[in-house]
C-alpha cells in the first residue's frame, strides 16, 4: 500500500524567505509521481508541482520546486521568496503506478508573517 | 472550459436520507475520481473510473455508489447518509499527459453534513 506522511502539522515563514515542506513516501511501485497542491481557506485544491518517478531532474514551476530524493523516498516542496498570498495548507500526494488514484499526507498549514 | 463542476456547493441530510452529488467535466477526460477531506486526514480516495462504464472502490467507499454512463459525469450516491459522512467532498478528473504524468483538476468541492 502506498503511504504518504508530513510531519510538519504547521510552519511559519517570514515574507520573503524561503520554506521548505517536508514529504516522505513509500510505495512498492517502480513507475509513480508526486504532487504537491495548494488549498487556500476558500477550500479549492490548486495543483502547484508535479514530479514524474523516472524524472532526474527537480521539478520547478516558478516559485516552486520540488526536491526530489529518490533513495530517501522524499520529495519536499520548496517555496522561495515566500509572499503572504502562500498562507494556505499544502498536500503532498502520490499517484498509483496503474494511473489516476492519489494518496494524500494530511497536510501542513503553512502561514507567512510580515 | 467550465473544468470540473460539481454541485451543489452545501447540503445539509438527516441520518437515513438519500442524495446524489453530482460531477461533470467538459475536458473529455477519461479518469474521474471521488475524494472526501475530514479535518486532519487529508483527502481519501472514495471510488474512481478510468472511463465510461468502468468503475472501482478506493479506500473508504462504504456507504457511496458510483456510476459513469458518460464521459462527462460521475455522480456519487449516498444510500443512507450518516453522521461519519460529514466531510467535503472533492471530484477530480485527469487525463494522461504522457508517459509518465496524470494531472488532476479538482472540482470546487461540496460541504455535506449530517445530522
Amino acid at each position: 500500500a502506498q503511504k504518504i506522511t508530513q510531519t510538519q502539522p504547521g510552519m511559519f515563514v517570514q515574507e520573503k524567505e524561503a520554506v521548505t515542506l517536508d514529504c516522505t513516501y513509500d510505495t512498492s511501485d517502480q513507475s509513480y509521481g508526486l504532487f504537491w497542491y495548494k488549498q487556500p481557506s476558500s477550500g479549492e485544491m490548486i495543483f502547484l508541482i508535479y514530479q514524474g518517478s523516472y524524472d532526474e531532474q527537480n521539478a520547478t514551476e516558478g516559485r516552486y520546486s520540488l526536491n526530489f530524493q529518490k533513495a530517501r523516498k522524499s520529495a519536499n516542496l520548496v517555496i522561495s521568496a515566500s509572499q503572504l498570498g502562500d498562507s494556505a495548507m499544502y498536500f503532498c500526494a502520490m499517484r498509483d503506478g496503474g494511473g489516476n488514484k492519489l494518496t494524500f499526507g494530511t497536510g501542513t498549514q503553512l502561514k507567512v508573517e510580515l | 472550459n467550465a473544468g470540473v463542476t460539481q454541485t451543489p456547493k452545501f447540503q445539509v441530510l438527516k441520518t437515513g436520507q438519500s442524495m446524489t452529488l453530482q460531477c461533470a467535466q467538459d475536458m473529455n477526460h477519461e479518469y474521474m475520481s471521488w475524494y472526501r477531506q475530514d479535518p486532519g486526514m487529508g483527502l481519501r480516495l472514495i471510488h474512481y473510473s478510468v472511463g465510461a462504464g468502468i468503475t472501482d472502490q478506493g479506500e473508504v467507499p462504504n456507504g457511496y455508489n458510483v456510476s459513469r454512463s458518460t464521459t462527462e459525469d460521475f455522480p456519487l450516491r449516498l444510500l443512507s447518509a450518516a453522521p461519519s459522512q460529514t466531510s467535503v467532498y472533492f471530484c477530480a478528473s485527469s487525463y494522461r499527459q504522457g508517459p509518465d504524468s496524470y494531472e488532476q483538476y479538482f472540482g470546487p468541492g461540496t460541504r455535506l453534513t449530517v445530522t
